[in-house]
């Protein structure tokens, strides 16, 4: 079962760093989208790609935040100048694109960024 | 704003009985709802899904009730099992929202 991998699975860095986060979403899914989850809290929407095209990012990504999924597969999630309020697990998720698949989405296992 | 929340942010419940799960949804304009189970330290993993036009559907040991006219969306777990101790979220999405709002979560334990 080849399901959404995320690398790493954990980061910590200091405040200021620069950090990139990789996922590989299944492999036939052309949707994927970035999510952010702090402790005790749901999910919070980042971004999504449709193939390569990044087609909806949220209030939430700052100027410091850029994702790119260059040839429609994998997607990088880039940090610069990390900030402590940073810290939370970033979730990658892939659907179907096409119908009611595409609301499917199958998660990540995550990575867990800590900021010190 | 418009929120997905839940009713109870704990629940414990004895092996072998049935658990219910509830969610307030305020967006009467969204169609499709899925809940979600995750585990400490994973991602969240597909439960069901169910769309607005029904009000009721059924997995293995899962059912979701779909109660658009008081906006309330519940998960039932028949014959719960150690395995089930997870945190459970409901989402929804809105016609041509094409992303999921989660919920905050509900943490349920099987006692054993």
């Amino acid at each position: 079962d080849t399901g959404v991998s995320q690398n790493p699975r954990h980061k910590i860095t200091k405040r200021g760093q620069n950090v990139t986060f990789r996922c590989d979403p299944i492999s036939e899914h052309n949707r994927l989208y970035w999510y952010r989850q702090t402790l005790g809290q749901g999910p919070e929407f980042l971004t999504y790609f449709q193939n390569e095209a990044q087609l909806e990012k949220s209030r939430l990504l700052s100027d410091r935040f850029s994702a790119e999924r260059p040839k429609g597969s994998f997607s990088t999630l880039e940090i610069q100048r990390t900030e402590q309020g940073d810290s939370a697990m970033y979730l990658c998720a892939s659907s179907l694109g096409g119908g009611t698949g595409r609301r499917k989405l199958f998660f990540g296992s995550g990575t867990q960024l800590s900021v010190l | 704003g418009e929120s997905v929340g839940l009713h109870l942010p704990t629940l414990s419940v004895q092996e072998g009985d049935n658990s219910i799960i509830n969610c307030a949804y305020s967006n009467s304009a969204s169609d499709y709802f899925i809940w979600y189970k995750q585990e400490s330290g994973k991602g969240p993993q597909f439960i069901i899904d169910i769309r607005s036009n029904m009000d009721k559907r059924q997995g293995q040991r899962v059912t979701v009730l779909l109660n658009k006219t008081v906006k309330h969306l519940s998960l039932q777990i028949a014959a719960t099992q150690p395995g089930d101790s997870a945190v459970y979220f409901c989402a929804e999405d809105g016609f041509g929202n094409e992303k999921l709002t989660f919920g905050t979560g509900t943490r349920l334990t099987i006692i054993p």
